[in-house]
């Protein structure tokens, strides 16, 4: 079945470092998501990403999505506290099923 | 937020004895989902829901069984708990499928169960 690989599982970072955390899946994605989810909370969504080489930005947070549609990244610039969390991303495969998650990336962000 | 209300919230139940899981949304959305989350796993997907009656399994479906009788509620039952289902269960719930618009989920508070 399709599986979504997420690295690094734990990123410590200071506040005003750049993070980020990268997705590859085993097989073609229609589409990606990224998931937030604060410590103690529940996930909430991010963005989802369609297209080939598609880039998107939210504020100090980047979001790619590889040529093939197998790998993706996001990239927080300048980290601060309120960015601390696990950050999942997620896969739809070609036949728009079921969301396959990564393990997520617990961001710990020292002031 | 999306209004989705999971209970309990907390539970601590012994080896062997049934527990149910409750999902309320009032969003009317089609899609229903439970995850369960672990250290080092992610959110696993275990069974999800496309309409009333319309159910199926996800990654981890062993051991657990749903129901959809309405389209606002949806009910995870653990038939005969064990240790290794101590986790957190997520319900969700989405619009689309994902052929037809973004389909993210919106998740529920989440439901700690411990099982000794």
């Amino acid at each position: 079945g399709q599986q979504v690989m997420q690295i690094p599982q734990y990123q410590h970072v200071q506040e005003g470092e750049d993070f980020t955390t990268y997705c590859n899946s085993s097989t073609t994605l229609s589409n990606i998501q990224w998931y937030k989810q604060r410590p103690g909370g529940h996930p909430v969504f991010l963005i989802q990403l369609v297209k080939s080489g598609e880039v998107k930005k939210q504020k100090r947070l980047t979001f790619q999505f590889g040529e093939a549609k197998k790998n993706s990244s996001l990239h927080i610039t300048a980290t601060q506290t309120t960015d601390v969390g696990t950050y999942f991303c997620a896969g739809r495969g070609t036949s728009y099923g079921k969301l396959t998650f990564g393990q997520g990336t617990i961001l710990t962000v020292h002031p | 937020d999306a209004g989705i209300t999971q209970s309990p919230r907390h539970k601590v139940t012994e080896t062997g004895t049934p527990v149910t899981l409750r999902c309320h949304q009032t969003e009317n959305h089609r899609y229903m989902y439970w995850y369960r989350q672990d250290p080092g796993h992610g959110l696993r997907l275990i069974h999800y829901s496309y309409g009333v009656k319309d159910t199926d399994k996800g990654e981890v479906s062993d051991g657990y069984s749903v129901s959809r009788s309405k389209t606002e509620d949806f009910l995870l039952t653990l038939e005969s708990a064990t240790s290794s289902q101590t986790s957190v269960y997520f319900c969700a719930i989405s619009d689309t499928s994902g052929r037809a618009g973004a389909g993210e989920l919106f998740f529920g508070e989440g439901s700690r169960l411990t099982v000794l």
